[in-house]
């Protein structure tokens, strides 16, 4: 079955550093789209990064433009978020998740989504 | 911008209909995607694509989109539906393309 596990995260002081990871099992990560979507406490979704499956297109939000690089290694099975120059305000779970586009429109959503893991940006 | 306006709060008695409505100017010409997350899980699509449902999500779940807002009806609602909702669009040849709407909490009174 289809699973996503996240990892690296932890309590960070502001101006630091965290790399995020997400390990994939029970579909083919190098055939599929990934995301990174954070949530703060108490807030909504919000969309952070995008990689395709070649790692060839990436998007970052613009709130995290310049600080936050995804990226994957597919024979590992693995997604990863490197976060720079953590703020206050980048305190959330972080989830990743698979995004998928099954017409072929250029429209993704997000059909599996790991637990996520809590970063926190505090002195 | 690009701001996806959902309501706070939606409420709707066991077995009434509940819509939970996503809105901005032509989104009509976008896919729009839902997700239920109760609280300390991650979200669920529910809705994808507009009006297509993943398998295993009840026939009670159902999209449309048209004009400027997508509408999520979920009919003869349950106890077990009350979660946050929120809507979501990709923008295609934008290069921060992945938007959510702020999210409806739905209370099943």
């Amino acid at each position: 079955q289809v699973q996503l596990v996240e990892s690296g995260g932890g309590l960070v002081k502001p101006g630091g550093s965290l790399r995020l990871s997400c390990a994939a099992s029970g579909f083919t990560l190098s055939d599929s789209y990934m995301s990174w979507i954070r949530q703060a406490p108490g807030k909504g979704l919000e969309w952070v990064s995008y990689i395709s499956s070649s790692g060839t297109t990436i998007y970052h939000g613009d709130s995290v433009k310049g600080r936050f690089t995804i990226s994957r290694d597919n024979a590992k099975n693995s997604l990863y978020l490197q976060m720079n120059s953590l703020r206050a305000e980048d305190t959330a779970l972080y989830y990743c998740a698979r995004a998928r586009d099954p017409y072929g429109s250029g429209s993704y959503h997000f059909d599996y989504w790991g637990q996520g893991t809590l970063v926190t940006v505090s002195s | 911008s690009y701001v996806l306006t959902q309501p706070p709060s939606v409420s709707v008695a066991p077995g009434q209909t509940a819509r939970i409505t996503c809105g901005v100017n032509n989104i009509g010409s976008k896919s729009v995607h839902w997700y239920q997350q109760k609280p300390g899980q991650a979200p669920v699509v529910v809705v994808y694509d507009d009006s297509d449902r993943p398998s295993g999500i009840p026939e009670r779940f159902s999209g449309f989109n048209s004009g400027n807002t997508a509408t999520l009806t979920i009919s003869r609602a349950e106890a077990g539906d009350e979660a946050d909702y929120y809507c979501q669009v990709w923008k295609t040849n934008s290069d921060h393309p992945g938007v959510f709407g702020g999210g409806t909490k739905l209370t099943v009174l």
